[in-house]
């Protein structure tokens, strides 16, 4: 089955450290790949996505994600986090379907 | 602003009642996706319109069902309503089905108690 795994349930880390969130997907075939991100209370928004050509693509708010196809992964990474990048993350993958099938998500908390 | 427009933003009811959640595409989308985020499932696709017709249905239960009119703007009606049907209800559009290059912008969402 097609599934999206984020292994890190909830990160804990202090402004300035660097991040690196992990996401795997479970499929050989052609993807479209996203990192959503969700503020307390908030809608989705979208932080960075990849279609195809250069794996590493970088976002906004400083955020990037290196796609490595021979790992089924789309990591997200930050070189240094900031106190208001305290959010929920979501990796979410579509498969050359009619939807996006999301990832459970990865709570981060900044501790100033 | 995503563009995407949900009413209404937060909704009370009480079990064995219905419910229609709306949504408005942004302009020019002609696909409308919904889906429920819950605290035990996380985010699951409930269903796809494009252009007023069905296109995929996710994990959307019979009690809950869907439409998209000639305007574009989509409706969600959940009835019977139990508890556990208490979540956060997005709607996201794009411009069309999903292929190379689509990607999907989400509304504020619909936060429903069932009480």
């Amino acid at each position: 089955a097609q599934s999206v795994s984020q292994h890190n349930h909830h990160v804990i880390l202090s402004e300035a450290a660097s991040l690196e969130l992990g996401c795997n997907y479970s499929y050989g075939g052609t993807v479209n790949l996203f990192w959503y991100v969700q503020y307390p209370g908030q809608h989705l928004q979208l932080l960075l996505k990849y279609f195809s050509g250069d794996p590493l693509v970088k976002g906004i708010k400083g955020f990037e994600a290196e796609f490595i196809k021979s790992k089924f992964s789309f990591n997200l990474r930050k070189p240094s986090v900031q106190w208001s990048d305290t959010a929920e993350y979501f990796c979410a993958v579509n498969f050359g379907n009619e939807k996006l099938t999301f990832g459970t998500g990865t709570r981060l908390t900044i501790i100033p | 602003d995503s563009g995407v427009t949900q009413t209404p933003k937060h909704l009370i009811t009480a079990t064995g009642q219905r419910v229609t959640l709306r949504c408005s595409p942004r302009s020019g989308d002609l696909s409308v996706y919904w889906y429920q985020q819950s605290l035990d499932q996380g985010l699951q696709f409930l269903i796809h319109y494009y252009n007023g017709e069905e296109r995929a249905k996710g994990n959307i239960l019979e009690r809950f069902s869907a439409q998209q009119f000639p305007d574009l703007h989509s409706e969600l009606n959940l009835s019977s309503l139990e508890l556990g049907d208490s979540a956060l209800y997005f709607c996201a559009s794009s411009v069309a089905t999903w292929g190379p290059n689509t990607e999907a912008f989400f509304g504020q969402g619909t936060r429903l108690t069932v009480v």
